[in-house]
């Protein structure tokens, strides 16, 4: 079955510095990939996606990601940070009925 | 234009009682799913459902039930609430083909708190 890590349970950067948030996936063929977002109380928002095609994905809010099949990763890029990007950020894979998420990673932005 | 609507938004449930989470979606998808989040582990699949009259098992399905009656609505109930069942619930939807198809739109979740 699909599964998927982010190593990283916190990360802190200072606000204008870039974040990179880390994703592993495990999946038997090409997978489909997806990066959310979900601020405090909030549900889950859809930064980018991939499914085939270029590997390098981007998004809305200033965010991109690299799909690196030779490493299994699918990390998530901005390349500077603004305080309003604090929340959590969770990588998926998609199946036919199912989408498996990682435990996610939250991001707290220093002033 | 709502989405996805839950209620209610949060939840305390005494152990043993029972509650049903209520979820309507008004995009007309055919798909629809609860999950659970606990913290530090992602979101887990409860129950789905393709359609109307057709409901199946996720990763954790057990101490729920769920019914869909109708394209819109997608219950999920708790028949006796444990400890073990506290945790925020979310209900998704998306177009016919799932997930690797189309868009998933996800409800503000349900807090429930089992004491």
């Amino acid at each position: 079955a699909q599964s998927v890590t982010q190593p990283d349970i916190h990360i802190t950067v200072s606000e204008g510095a870039s974040l990179e948030l880390r994703c592993n996936y495990s999946y038997g063929a090409t997978p489909y990939l997806f990066w959310y977002v979900q601020s405090p109380g909030q549900g889950l928002q859809l930064l980018l996606k991939y499914f085939s095609g270029d590997t390098l994905v981007q998004g809305i809010k200033g965010f991109e990601a690299e799909f690196k099949r030779s490493q299994s990763s699918f990390n998530l890029r901005k390349p500077s940070v603004h305080w309003s990007d604090a929340a959590e950020y969770f990588c998926a894979v998609a199946g036919f009925n199912d989408m498996r998420f990682g435990a996610g990673t939250r991001l707290t932005v220093k002033p | 234009n709502a989405g996805v609507t839950q209620t209610p938004k949060f939840r305390i449930l005494k152990i043993g009682q029972s509650m049903t989470l209520q979820c309507t979606q008004d995009m007309n998808h055919n798909y629809m799913y609860w999950y659970r989040q606990d913290p530090g582990m992602g979101l887990k699949l409860i129950y789905y459902s393709v359609g109307a009259g057709i409901t199946d098992k996720g990763e954790v399905p057990n101490g729920y039930n769920v019914s869909r009656s109708t394209t819109e609505d997608f219950p999920l109930r708790l028949e006796l609430a444990a400890p073990s069942q506290t945790s925020v619930y979310f209900c998704a939807s998306t177009g016919t083909g799932g997930f690797m198809n189309t868009e998933a739109f996800f409800g503000q979740g349900t807090r429930l708190t089992v004491v």
